[in-house]
């Protein structure tokens, strides 16, 4: 069972709205929380690494924040473009955890779509 | 600076051919991953290298064997394909452990019929 579960799987909004994705993670204690991009056909983009002791990070546009003891994480778009139209990937990374290994766990994502 | 890139694009194979994948990174990192991504999964570890040299398996290794004699190249070949290992196969690399961003390639389309 994927320790990593992401939602909505799927979400439309207008362009210049604002929208939340959610991350909820059973995987603890971890080492550090990511966000990926992966627009269709290409490779997954990182958008913002956080540590277990961090509570947000902005790369632009995009804010994520970490509850650890809630073991929730969400990804804040801001001002929505057409071009944020993309999968969005929850990771939760054990590295450097006892038996955690090289092991990044990934969530199924959540599929945006920007609409005019 | 090219960052990651995957040869081929896309490939068809018939059930028991073998093929190669190809990653190549110009960046000089350390650390190169296979991946497959498949619908309704997240991406799942195949295989790892964490030096010119060395490998080790990941999540889901069966049915794939890795390289990694050069340390901008990391190969991953399917011996006897399977319809079972259709998926997009992702290479990643990265510096090292940690807060290290990861960067992946573009992808490779394999169909197995």
């Amino acid at each position: 069972k994927n320790q990593v579960e992401q939602s909505p799987q799927s979400l439309i909004i207008l362009e210049g709205k604002n929208c939340t994705l959610q991350c909820n993670y059973t995987v603890s204690p971890f080492s550090n929380l990511r966000w990926y991009k992966q627009d269709t056909g290409r490779g997954p983009v990182s958008l913002t690494i956080m540590t277990f002791s961090e509570n947000t990070k902005s790369n632009g546009r995009y804010t994520a924040t970490l509850d650890a003891d809630t073991k929730q994480s969400s990804l804040h778009i801001t001002a929505s473009q057409l071009s944020d139209s993309a999968s969005y990937i929850c990771v939760v990374s054990l590295e450097g955890i006892t038996g955690g290994g090289n092991k990044l766990t990934f969530g199924t994502g959540t599929q945006l779509k920007v609409e005019l | 600076n090219a960052g990651v890139t995957q040869t081929p694009k896309f490939r068809v194979l018939k059930t028991g051919q073998s093929m190669t994948l190809l990653c190549a990174q110009d960046m000089n990192h350390e650390y190169m991953y296979w991946y497959r991504q498949d619908p309704g999964m997240g991406l799942r570890l195949i295989h790892y290298s964490v030096g010119e040299g060395t490998t080790a398996k990941g999540e889901v290794p069966d049915g794939y064997n890795v390289s990694r004699l050069k340390k901008q190249n990391f190969l991953l070949g399917l011996e006897s394909a399977a319809p079972s290992q259709t998926s997009v196969y992702f290479c990643a690399s990265r510096r090292g452990q940690g807060l290290y961003e990861q960067y992946f390639g573009p992808g490779t389309r394999l169909t197995v019929t």
